[in-house]
């Protein structure tokens, strides 16, 4: 049982670049998250999914986009990354009651 | 609407009592608390239900108001594994699913 796993760990993208956050979580779990994390900031709300087909914005979706076609996954697309993308990013997924967080990826756009 | 969180940090001895506050401005269903350790991601510690239900942490407790909107942390004779920043996390009546986070309280024991 490797719950939620997040790759790559560690990312540098130049300007204008796009790239794709993968996440997956063998739990089993219809409810699932991403967070974007900035020093001192605490965790803001990218994009979630309720299940397989279903996703809605959070607190801030500008930039970025997302699809849910398994239960198992949820990967985040930015399509064109700017300087203020730089963050480190953490998927997670909610059974009955917790939300388990994968390991982070940490994102350099210069 | 993110939460508040106070205080923004606390700096402990080994044994003594700490409290974090969170605060919302919006009618909740739920308050989760988190503790996230430098470089590592948050690990769930407790959930506390509107009704007055709580699951979560044997060690560390918790309350929840909800006329008042504010739930508040107790760590008592704390540890040094307790050093770490905690987020609470709200979840609104309209039960959406959505989990919004405060900005955290940074929390260090020293020996």
């Amino acid at each position: 049982n490797a719950g939620v796993t997040q790759t790559p760990k560690f990312r540098i993208l130049k300007i204008g670049q796009s790239m794709t956050l993968q996440c997956a979580q063998d739990m089993n779990h219809n409810y699932m998250y991403w967070y974007r994390q900035d020093p001192g900031m605490g965790l803001k709300l990218i994009y979630y999914s309720v299940g397989a087909g279903i996703t809605d914005k959070g607190e801030v979706p500008n930039g970025y986009n997302v699809s849910r076609s398994t239960t198992e996954d949820f990967p985040l697309r930015l399509e064109l990354a700017a300087p203020s993308q730089t963050s480190v990013y953490f998927c997670a997924s909610k059974g009955e009651v917790a939300q388990y967080f994968g390991p982070g990826t940490r994102l350099l756009v210069l | 609407q993110q939460p508040v969180q106070s205080p923004q940090a606390v700096i402990l001895r080994e044994g003594e009592d700490a409290v974090i506050n969170c605060s919302s401005s919006k009618a909740l269903y739920s308050v989760h608390w988190y503790r996230q350790k430098h470089g590592e991601a948050p690990i769930f510690l407790m959930i506390l239900l509107k009704g007055g239900e709580q699951k979560g942490h044997d060690k560390i407790s918790a309350s929840f108001n909800e006329k008042k909107q504010q739930s508040s942390l107790y760590l008592t004779a704390s540890q040094l594994s307790y050093s770490g920043t905690y987020f609470c996390g709200t979840e609104s009546p309209h039960r959406d699913d959505k989990i919004i986070f405060g900005k955290g309280t940074r929390l260090h024991i020293l020996p």
